[in-house]
């Protein structure tokens, strides 16, 4: 089944301990893309990813760090997780950014306390 | 940057009504996404277009390039349509924009 797998779904931490959250497409989709949502503001970009070592920030990246070595995965990485970055995560796919819908995963919900 | 505003917020309505929801922008664009998020938290893609009109189903979604403005509709809606719609719109210019979001429009159909 084609789909965009995120790991974990659920993630409570403190803060300042590291983290990462995974994603995987099986679809060979170049773009790939990290959004965050919160509650009245929609979803917001992080990073996103052109294609394998391409990757450029979104309209919210301080505090996160992306790495696209693989086509396949895209792991977002808290370094230092602060209060502030509590909320529900998405990372979505698609063949190329243009003309394309594109594919979410499940979502990620984390707390940071 | 693009601001896209969305109406109503939020929508009850009952079973078998016709429902709209709106999506406007400021500044062209090169393509019109239009998501579906349930209460569990999952989004799917109903429709990407640039142009025109686009049906599946019971959904329609329309958009006007000049106005700047989008339609989604609901024919015969039903509880299970119960969700939050969200349009979301790509810049057009050179370089890898990424989308900017309308807030989202709840929508609760009851039986």
């Amino acid at each position: 089944e084609a789909q965009v797998t995120q790991n974990p779904r659920y993630l409570i931490t403190v803060t300042g301990k590291k983290l990462t959250v995974t994603c995987s497409q099986n679809m060979n989709h170049e773009y790939m893309s990290w959004y965050r949502q919160d509650p009245g503001l929609g979803l917001r970009q992080i990073y996103y990813s052109m294609n394998v070592e391409v990757t450029d920030k979104g309209d919210v990246p301080e505090g996160y760090k992306v790495s696209r070595k693989e086509k396949r995965n895209f792991p977002l990485i808290l370094e230092s997780p602060s209060p502030n970055q509590t909320s529900l995560y998405f990372c979505a796919s698609s063949p190329g950014i243009q003309g394309y819908v594109l594919s979410f995963g499940q979502g990620t919900r984390l707390t940071v306390v | 940057k693009n601001e896209v505003e969305q109406s109503p917020q939020n929508l009850t309505a009952q079973e078998g009504e016709f429902i709209t929801i709106n999506c406007s922008y400021s500044v062209g664009i090169s393509a019109l996404h239009w998501l579906q998020q349930h209460p569990g938290g999952g989004i799917v893609s109903l429709f990407m277009l640039s142009s025109g009109k686009k049906k599946h189903g019971r959904l329609i979604a329309t958009i006007n390039i000049q106005e700047k403005h989008s339609s989604l509709h609901i024919t015969a809606s039903h509880p299970r349509d119960s969700a939050v719609y969200i349009c979301a719109v790509r810049n057009i210019g050179g370089g890898a924009d990424g989308l900017t979001f309308g807030k989202g429009t709840h929508l609760i159909i009851q039986p």
